[in-house]
This record gives C-alpha cells, structure tokens and sequence, in this order.
C-alpha cells in the first residue's frame, strides 16, 4: 500500500538557519503530494501541494518539488523564524481509487520544528 | 466559508466510560475522515465517509468505536468503553472528491482516558 517516511525530529535550529525536511513516498501511479502544518493547540492546515511530476509548490517561503524519480518532496526554507516553530507533516493522496471507492490520504508520522531565537 | 469544527476540544474520561466526538464538515465536502494521533507518532487513519455510506473502517481498531454519520452532514465517533489506549488527538478532516484536493482539518479532540 501507499506510505510515507519523513525523516525523525526533532530539528532545533537557530533563527534564520536553512531548513530541510525530508520527505519520501511510495504509491503506485501518480499521487498528489502535500505538506500540512500543525502549530500548537491547533488542527492541520495545508501548507502546499504539488499535484504532478516537477512542480513546484510554494506558501509563507517554504518550498517543496515533487520529484518523481526519487520518490521525495523535500520541504526546504531558506531563512526560519521563531513563529514557524511546529509539527510538519507530509502526505499524499493517491490517483487511484481504493477499493472503497475514494482516494485514500496517507500521512507521514510528523516532524517537529524548532527554532529559537 | 466555515472550517471544519470539532466538539468538545478536550475530554478526560475515566476507563470504562463513554465518550462521544462530534465532527462538523464543510459544507458541501462529501468525504469525511477520522485519524488519531498519539503522541509522537504519525497520524492513524480511523475511517472514511463518503456522503453517509462508511466506504473504509479498516483502521478502527475494535468495537468499542462506533461513527456515525446520519443524512451526510455531522458525524459522531463513539468510544465505549474506553480503555487507557484510545488516548490521543481525534482529527476530523473534509474533503472534496478529487485527488488534488487537499483535507480541511478541524483542531481535533484531546481524549485522555484515565
């Protein structure tokens, strides 16, 4: 079945520092990829998606590209900032239909972020 | 448009009781989830509405959990009884029937049993 793998965290950076998050799937035919974020006390939000091979998508300076022949969606931001600190998950949403008739979301186990001043 | 609402925001409950979780989607939004997350770990698909027909329960875990979703509009997750394990987030995520759609979640239930 599909699934992802993100890499462990918690990553602790300094404000400012370079951000890279990793991201691989595995899914048969062409998923759509996101990335959601979870700040503290609140649901998931959608940060971006990319919906086909080499796009890029990008929202509030981060950036992810579905890279189809490595399987990834790396979420990368420049320049961090203390109120990015959160849980960042990714996920994908396969383009065939499960046998219930839907496409079936999975998620990835979560990254927390922080970042200090 | 109105987000994804979810009620009540926490609930602590000693083992043996019942809870009810109740999941407002967007309107219009066909499909409805549940996932829960325990701490730490990733977030665990429960169930899937589509409309009022369940079309995926393959992870609820057993049959203390009961969802329901009468005439396609709110839904309501069942814990009974509960046990220590069933602790964690309840999320509930709508969606529209695309696979370029993304899932509107609401903040989620704090369930902790005791």
């Amino acid at each position: 079945g599909d699934s992802v793998t993100q890499m462990e965290g918690p990553v602790t950076l300094s404000e400012e520092a370079f951000l890279t998050i990793n991201c691989t799937y595995t899914a048969t035919g062409y998923p759509s990829l996101f990335w959601y974020v979870q700040y503290p006390g609140e649901g998931l939000q959608l940060l971006l998606k990319a919906t086909k091979a080499d796009d890029k998508g990008s929202n509030k300076g981060f950036e992810a590209t579905y890279r189809k022949e490595t399987t990834s969606f790396h979420l990368e931001k420049g320049s961090v900032q203390v109120s990015d600190s959160a849980v960042y998950f990714c996920a994908l949403r396969s383009s065939s239909r499960a046998s219930g008739g839907s496409y079936i979301p999975t998620f990835g186990r979560g990254t927390s972020l922080i970042v200090h001043p | 448009e109105a987000g994804v609402t979810q009620f009540p925001s926490h609930s602590v409950i000693e083992k043996g009781q019942t809870v009810t979780l109740r999941c407002d989607p967007i309107s219009g939004h066909d499909n409805l989830y549940w996932y829960r997350r325990v701490m730490g770990k990733e977030i665990k698909f429960l169930l899937h509405f589509v409309k009022e027909s369940k079309q995926d329960e393959s992870g609820m875990p057993n049959n203390r959990f009961l969802a329901e979703r009468t005439g396609g509009t709110y839904s309501t997750l069942k814990v009974q009884p509960a046990e220590l394990e069933d602790s964690g987030v309840y999320f509930c995520a709508s969606s529209q029937d695309r696979p370029q759609s993304p899932l509107h979640f609401g903040n989620g239930t704090r369930l902790t049993v005791t």
